[in-house]
């Protein structure tokens, strides 16, 4: 069974710090995407990753499959910023709708 | 404005009855999926549709059941077989089921059992 692991699960840093999260995961593949859910509860997509490097304004997602290891990577953080982000990976399925296997997230608090 | 829509966002209920999550989306999405979120856990795929009139169990399905009558709903019933039905619930879609398809996600329904 694929197994998601997130670190670290807390994470509190001041504004202007850059910010790492991690993402290990023990099976194949097919994406991985990194979520955000703010304290409301709803979730919003960040990116979804098969290979390499992605970037969006401040936030940069980068995915190794060899070592089944992604990082999302936060620069000049702010408190706006802070949320649980959450690792997720859809193993490789040849089609099928299975839906994806979530890490527990990482609570990150950026202070002013 | 595209997207999900989840209803109602806070929900209570007595022990022992059944309970509807409603999830509408009108992003013409052929795939749609529920999830339940605890504390302290990630979250696990409790039922998926990839289209009309079909559906597939997830990892958590006992006590709950679904419908797909049409595109854009997927109704959830908590049920009350279901053990530990106090939960946040998110509803997702997908344009298809596909492994390269990014998923959409609902605001949620935070229900509490009393």
């Amino acid at each position: 069974k694929n197994e998601v692991e997130q670190s670290p699960q807390n994470l509190t840093a001041q504004e202007g710090e850059f910010i790492t999260i991690n993402c290990s995961y023990s099976v194949g593949i097919s994406a991985l995407h990194w979520l955000q859910q703010h304290p409301g509860g709803g979730i919003v997509s960040l990116f979804m990753l098969s290979s390499g490097k992605k970037k969006h304004g401040r936030l940069i997602a980068t995915i190794n499959i060899q070592e089944k290891h992604s990082s999302l990577h936060i620069t000049a953080s702010h408190p706006r910023d802070s949320a649980v982000y959450i690792c997720a990976v859809r193993v490789y399925s040849g089609g099928g709708a299975d839906g994806l296997t979530f890490g527990k997230g990482t609570h990150l608090i950026i202070q002013p | 404005d595209g997207g999900i829509t989840q209803s109602p966002k806070y929900l209570f209920r007595k022990e022992g009855q059944n309970v509807t999550l409603s999830c509408e989306q009108n992003l013409n999405h052929d795939a749609m999926y529920w999830y339940r979120q605890d504390p302290g856990q990630g979250l696990r795929l409790i039922y998926y549709s990839q289209i009309v009139n079909d559906f597939q169990k997830g990892d958590i399905a006992e006590g709950y059941s679904v419908s797909r009558e049409k595109k854009e709903s997927f109704p959830l019933t908590v049920t009350s077989a279901q053990k530990n039905p106090t939960a946040f619930y998110l509803c997702a879609s997908s344009i298809g089921g596909g492994d390269y398809n990014e998923q959409f996600f609902g605001p949620g329904t935070r229900l509490t059992v009393l």
